[in-house]
């Protein structure tokens, strides 16, 4: 069974430009929820979705940030301009349903210089 | 607002060792607490879920206890790939989002 999957494991972005983050929910798998983790710091949750629906995204910056979670195809988490604040880790995780527990990616690095 | 809180933030063990790990939290209606193991560089790895007080569950040499306020992941003698980051998490009855502990960094020596 195939967990959840992320790509690129590793970005590098020069400030200004734009980073597509990827996520595969695990099979049998229709909630799908993002992450952001400092070193040092907790998981901080940015966004939850479903398949074509976004469910709660009061963890997300309301500029520059999105997501999707099209009918087909992964959930895409994408960063517009980016800046160095947003060099982190971010995470991806998959659920049966909201009830129970969230199964991890192995996240993406993104860097920003 | 939910709140979780992780003691202590770092323990280093000697092999064989045994210690317990304690994520203390405020919710309000529990819906679940869960435990997660972190390996630098990694996504967190699901270890258990409790669901109410007096619950129980055990892995290898891992066990889970929750009561009503507080909940112990108890460490049974050790190895040194037990050495991890322990994330603690509560999903409480008007979220769909668990709330996430800080962690417990855990170091075991050979």
């Amino acid at each position: 069974n195939a967990g959840v999957m992320q790509n690129p494991r590793h970005l590098v972005r020069r400030r200004g430009q734009e980073a597509r983050l990827r996520c595969s929910p695990m099979k049998g798998h229709s909630h799908v929820y993002w992450y952001r983790q400092l070193p040092e710091e907790g998981l901080k949750f940015m966004v939850y979705l479903q398949k074509e629906n976004i469910i709660d995204e009061s963890g997300m910056p309301k500029e520059r940030f999105s997501a999707e979670f099209p009918k087909e195809g992964p959930s895409i988490l994408r960063i517009q301009q980016v800046v160095r604040g947003d060099s982190a880790a971010y995470f991806c995780a998959s659920s049966r349903d909201s009830t129970y527990e969230q199964y991890f990616g192995p996240g993406t690095r993104l860097t920003v210089t | 607002e939910d709140q979780v809180t992780q003691s202590p933030e770092a323990l280093r063990l000697q092999e064989g060792e045994s210690s317990s790990l304690n994520c203390s939290y405020t919710v309000s209606g529990l819906r679940g607490l869960f435990w997660y193991r972190q390996d630098p560089g990694k996504g967190p790895e699901f270890l258990f879920t409790l669901y109410s007080a007096g619950e129980e569950k055990e892995k290898e040499r891992l066990k889970a206890t929750l009561t009503k306020k507080e909940s112990f992941l108890h460490i049974t003698a050790p190895k040194p790939e037990d050495s991890a980051t322990y994330l603690c998490a509560v999903k409480s009855g008007g979220s769909y989002i668990p709330t996430f502990g800080r962690g417990t960094s855990l170091i075991v020596h050979p």
